[in-house]
């Protein structure tokens, strides 16, 4: 299985609503990101976890807030969001054991978010 | 700065033509890794090649990289329709480093 699964796939919400990202992977990767893309635009690193600790951010606004439960999943709770916060949410893990991105990383299809 | 910066920003293109992209960055590095977006949706590994090596094939498609310039191309041989895509370089130093693509490569082929 060499799969990234992202729910959902779309997601539409209010400026004050609060609701979760969610991605999961089962190939034992002890890495996970969390990217941020704009239309026409790079994916912009957001959050990275090694070994389930927040190891990198972004300087990203605290109305994300990531989490890692366990090694297989990763969660991005949004809460008071802004119109400009809508783009398309990856999710993306790599083996990362001894020699960090030494190997591929592999991504979810990603969920296409729209705040109003 | 690890980012990698990508030229042509667009390239057009008739099937069956090569495509060529190249990225260029300005640290040193342990890997640089290639991948594509199909428009909206997540992106897929293409080759990743280490710094102690030059080239490398995978299928159609063939990576170089020159550390001495600082620079990695992407050749798309006998290029398809569903080549379509843009095309990300990520370069990778040493240490604990962060997937950073740069701006990108949109290809356009036409049938």
């Amino acid at each position: 299985d060499t799969e990234v699964t992202q729910t959902p796939k779309h997601l539409v919400m209010g400026m004050t609503n609060k609701k979760s990202l969610k991605c999961e992977q089962h190939m034992g990767h002890r890495a996970m990101y969390w990217y941020k893309q704009k239309a026409k635009k790079p994916p912009e690193l957001m959050f990275v976890y090694s070994y389930e600790k927040l190891s990198i951010n972004e300087s990203v606004p605290s109305r994300f807030s990531p989490e890692c439960p366990n090694s297989s999943l990763l969660n991005l709770h949004l809460h008071a969001l802004q119109p400009e916060d809508s783009a398309l949410y990856l999710c993306a893990s790599s083996q990362d054991e001894q020699a960090p991105l030494m190997t591929e990383a592999f991504f979810g299809q990603g969920t296409r978010l729209t705040v109003v | 700065s690890q980012q990698g910066e990508e030229d042509p920003q667009a390239l057009s293109i008739q099937e069956g033509e090569n495509a060529t992209m190249n990225c260029s960055y300005k640290t040193s590095i342990n890997n640089l890794q290639w991948y594509r977006q199909n428009s909206g949706r997540g992106l897929v590994h293409l080759i990743l090649i280490r710094s102690n090596e030059r080239e490398k094939h995978s299928g159609r498609l063939r990576v170089t990289l020159d550390t001495s310039k600082k620079s990695s191309s992407l050749l798309i041989t006998a290029s398809r329709a569903a080549d379509t895509a843009s095309y990300f370089c990520a370069p990778v130093g040493t240490g604990f480093q962060k997937l950073v693509f740069g701006t990108g490569t949109r290809l356009l082929v036409s049938p």
